[in-house]
């Protein structure tokens, strides 16, 4: 079991919509948990870390986090074409982070 | 506040010659460092993760290397470059069990 999975998609929703993503992992020691938001040739930029369980709000982005499931989403409120990245989900481990391979979302105009 | 700085932007190498990627943090003392390297299309896979000058932990075994000169210095290197060494490598600093900030990355090329 690879220790963050994400679908890879692509996830299309349309403008406006609200675009949901997934993320699960294996270790259920790990504390915190972060979405990072990477454009095509890019270097990925921090969206939102979550601690504990339940929702995180920012802005636009909610995070929710359900340790007991092993389970962390994103949810992008209205979306908007420029959200149209790859998100990539990672989990501390100690000293240093795990990844997922990201979904990439696109937005239709 | 914080900034990382990795340089160059792009590098174009012919196999078999050495490599040199820096990275510098300011406005903190004592992060945590990490490279990374994303292949195209795929995610990304931590090399080298430093929690002090000296200090370096290898995730996978390979053609690279990396030092921690300084406190806020990383620097990845090779001394003959493979064509499989290719990619974009990301430089990251982290506060303790905080959020990674990345930089701006190198893409490197192999010919």
């Amino acid at each position: 079991q690879k220790e963050v999975e994400q679908n890879s998609g692509p996830l299309s929703v349309p403008e406006g919509a609200i675009a949901s993503l997934n993320c699960t992992y294996s270790d259920r020691g790990s504390q915190s948990f972060f979405w990072y938001r990477q454009y095509s040739g890019k270097s990925p930029e921090l969206i939102m870390s979550i601690y504990s369980n339940g929702d995180k709000e920012d802005g636009r982005f909610t995070a929710q986090l359900n340790k007991a499931s092993q389970y962390v989403s994103l949810l992008i409120r209205d979306s908007q074409p420029s959200d149209s990245a790859t998100y990539l989900c990672a989990r501390d481990r100690g000293q240093n982070f795990v990844f997922g391979p990201g979904t990439r979302l696109s937005v239709l105009p | 506040s914080q900034t990382i700085h990795q340089w160059p932007a792009t590098l174009v190498q012919p196999v078999g010659s050495p490599l040199s990627l820096e990275c510098t943090v300011e406005g903190t003392s004592n992060p945590n460092l990490y490279w990374y390297r994303q292949a195209a299309g795929r995610g990304l896979q931590l090399l080298f993760y430093s929690v002090g000058i000296g200090q370096i932990s290898s995730e996978v075994p390979q053609n690279l290397s990396a030092s921690r000169p300084q406190d806020r210095q990383f620097i990845l290197s090779s001394k003959k470059l493979l064509l499989s060494d290719s990619g974009f490598y990301l430089c990251a600093w982290r506060e303790g069990l905080a959020e990674a900030f990345f930089g701006q990355g190198t893409r490197l090329t192999v010919v």
